[in-house]
């Protein structure tokens, strides 16, 4: 079964900091998924990662892959208070003819204060 | 984003009630999913729908029961409900096959069971 871990489970930080949020995975997978969620609202896709050592950025985020480790980072930088929110990876594998199965982590929630 | 729709949104009921919520997506994807998000646990997938066929059910309650008449709608009927059942249930959509195949959500219906 596979096993998604995510580190911290809460971060609260101030404004201007770095910081990196982990998500390690249990078996082999080379396609990771990072999403977002504010308070009340759905799932929002941020970054997929297909290939190990893949890195996408937009704007504060930056989102890297390492297969072989079985580790995702998402590195803030230079935090505002608009990135406050929940932050989930979800790492998928192949499952017989349907397609993948999507595991998600349990979340870091970030808030980031002024 | 109007990609994937889902009524209602706020939904509360008695536990002898039936009621049915729903979920249309508009992006031409093959795959539909219902999940649950309750408070302090992690993002349960509920059911799975590969070109309108139920391809995974992960030991839902009978009380549970979705249908998909077609590939872009997908409902989820609810019978004598437990006040456990209160949660966010959100409706997700992809293109199954597809390199990216990532999930795009809804902005879920919050049901609350007295």
């Amino acid at each position: 079964e596979l096993k998604v871990e995510q580190n911290p489970l809460f971060l609260s930080m101030q404004e201007g900091k770095n910081y990196t949020i982990y998500c390690n995975y249990s078996t082999t997978s080379d396609r990771l998924y990072w999403y977002r969620q504010d308070p009340g609202k759905s799932l929002e896709s941020l970054f997929v990662l297909l290939s190990n050592g893949a890195v996408k950025q937009e704007g504060r985020l930056m989102a890297s892959l390492d297969t072989k480790a079985r580790l995702s980072t998402l590195h803030i930088t230079a935090a505002v208070h608009d990135l406050s929110a929940t932050y989930f990876c979800a790492v998928a594998y192949a499952r017989d003819n349907y397609g993948q199965n999507f595991v998600f982590g349990p979340g870091t929630r970030l808030s980031v204060l002024p | 984003e109007t990609g994937v729709t889902q009524t209602p949104r706020h939904l509360v009921m008695g536990m002898t009630n039936k009621k049915s919520l729903k979920c249309e997506q508009h992006l031409g994807h093959n795959a539909m999913y219902w999940y649950k998000q309750s408070a302090k646990k992690p993002l349960e997938l509920m059911f799975v729908y590969n070109f309108k066929e139920q391809t995974e059910n992960n030991s839902v309650p009978s009380r549970f029961s979705p249908e998909c008449p077609n590939s872009s709608h997908l409902f989820l009927h609810l019978h004598t409900l437990q006040p456990e059942d209160s949660a966010l249930y959100l409706c997700a959509s992809s293109q199954e096959g597809g390199r990216l195949a990532r999930r795009y959500f809804g902005p879920g219906t919050r049901l609350t069971v007295l």
